[in-house]
């Protein structure tokens, strides 16, 4: 089983809509998540952390459920400017808390 | 204030030449990381370092080496490239390990070799 796993995509809406990504990760000892948003040909940057049961920020919530080990990312009203791809990364893997593992991202794309 | 920067952008190699990836934060990280990305596939770490003087190998390190002589500075070398090195490389730094975990990345070198 892959350490994170992530739906590709890509996730076509259109502006306004409400879209939802899962991601689903091996390692049960994992404690921190984290989402980054990914442009094209651009380096990752973060966009939520989640330390507990879930994050709220503006129009994105994260929520995470241990007992299952999958964490989501809901976004509200999307925006032209949300098309990117959104990477899933729980704490740990093979480096312990040292690094993070990331997953190979969701993409979505909003449309006009 | 630069962030994390890395040198060159771009390059072009043949197959058995050497080069040298430069990484440079300005942040005072202790930590710092190399990854390749390739097409359709996450981040994967190459090898990363926990401190000045110190290096460890991620889940890719094999054809690749990495030096830390100074803080601020993660080097990253092929010695013998292989079209299979050809990838997007990004560098990162965050601080010691401490509650919050966010990594800052590099702007990436684009690296083909022929």
């Amino acid at each position: 089983r892959k350490e994170v796993e992530q739906d590709p995509g890509p996730f076509n809406v259109p502006e306004g809509a409400t879209v939802a990504f899962n991601c689903t990760y091996s390692n049960s000892a994992s404690q921190s998540f984290f989402w980054y948003r990914q442009d094209c040909r651009k380096e990752p940057k973060l966009l939520m952390s989640v330390y507990s049961s879930g994050n709220e920020d503006g129009r994105f919530t994260a929520q995470l459920n241990r007992a299952s080990q999958y964490i989501s990312l809901l976004i509200r009203d999307s925006k032209l400017s949300d098309s990117a791809t959104y990477l899933c990364v729980p704490e740990g893997g093979g480096t312990g808390r040292r690094a993070l593992t990331f997953g190979s991202g969701t993409r979505l794309q909003v449309q006009p | 204030n630069a962030g994390v920067t890395q040198t060159p952008k771009f390059r072009v190699l043949k197959t058995g030449q050497s080069m040298t990836l430069l990484c440079a934060q300005d942040m005072n990280h202790e930590y710092m990381y190399w990854y390749r990305q390739d097409p359709g596939m996450g981040l994967r770490l190459i090898h990363y370092s926990v401190g000045e003087g110190t290096t460890a190998k991620g889940e890719v390190p094999d054809g690749y080496n990495v030096s830390r002589l100074k803080k601020q500075n993660f080097l990253l070398g092929l010695e013998s490239a292989a079209p299979s090195q050809t990838s997007v490389y990004f560098c990162a730094s965050r601080q010691q390990l401490r509650d919050y975990y966010e990594q800052y990345f590099g702007p990436g070198t684009r690296l083909t070799v022929t």
